[in-house]
């Protein structure tokens, strides 16, 4: 079954470290790629999404991720970690554009140390 | 400012009752979806629905009912036959169009506790 991988349930950082959440795919067709976040009790917010305009795609709040064919790779990263990054963050996929449904990692979540 | 709204945001209910949690948007969006969120187990699709009066079973629709009357209404039912109800329930809608890269957008959600 195609599925979408996120390495690691939980991540701690120091705040201003590099923040590094890793999303893999798990087919030879590039499917359309997300990154969301999730506050406490919250929904969930987009991040960003992969348009295969660009491979580095930018996002909100500092956020990017660059979509790696040859990895099958879609991690997200911003270069300076703040405490106000502490969230829980999902990696989600469609495989092919006549799908609606988006298949969700387990997330990862995210400790930012002062 | 448009969106989708989730009511309530926390729900208590006894073992064996069925109960109905409201899903409203108003982004004009034709296609809706519930999920389940359990600690360390992501989301997982419940229902979804592309269209008035037409849905179809997700990966995990077992003890669940909902119906489409309107295009901005898409309401959840947890029946008693569902083994373990207490969760987070998250409702969400998107555009329906040719291309994959349109995001879903999500309710605040309801977090449903059954004793």
């Amino acid at each position: 079954a195609q599925s979408v991988t996120q390495l690691g349930s939980h991540v701690s950082v120091s705040e201003g470290a590099l923040v590094l959440l890793r999303c893999n795919y798990s087919s030879s067709v590039p499917p359309y790629l997300f990154w969301y976040v999730q506050y406490p009790n919250q929904g969930l917010q987009l991040l960003l999404k992969y348009t295969s305009a660009a491979t580095l795609v930018k996002g909100i709040n500092g956020f990017e991720a660059e979509f790696k064919k040859s990895e099958t790779s879609f991690h997200l990263t911003k270069p300076s970690a703040h405490m106000s990054d502490a969230a829980e963050y999902f990696c989600a996929v469609r495989y092919g554009a006549g799908s609606y449904q988006l298949t969700f990692g387990k997330g990862t979540k995210l400790s930012v140390i002062p | 400012d448009g969106g989708i709204t989730q009511s309530p945001k926390y729900l208590f209910r006894k073992e064996g009752q069925n109960v109905t949690l409201s899903c409203e948007q108003n982004l004009n969006h034709d296609a809706m979806y519930w999920y389940r969120q359990d600690p360390g187990q992501g989301l997982r699709l419940i229902y979804y629905s592309q269209i008035v009066n037409d849905f179809q079973k997700g990966d995990i629709a077992e003890g669940y009912s909902v119906s489409r009357e309107k295009k901005e209404s898409f309401p959840l039912t947890v029946t008693s036959a569902q083994k373990n109800p207490t969760a987070f329930y998250l409702c969400a809608s998107s555009i329906v169009g040719s291309t994959g890269n349109s995001p879903l957008h999500f309710g605040n959600g309801t977090r449903l506790t059954v004793t």
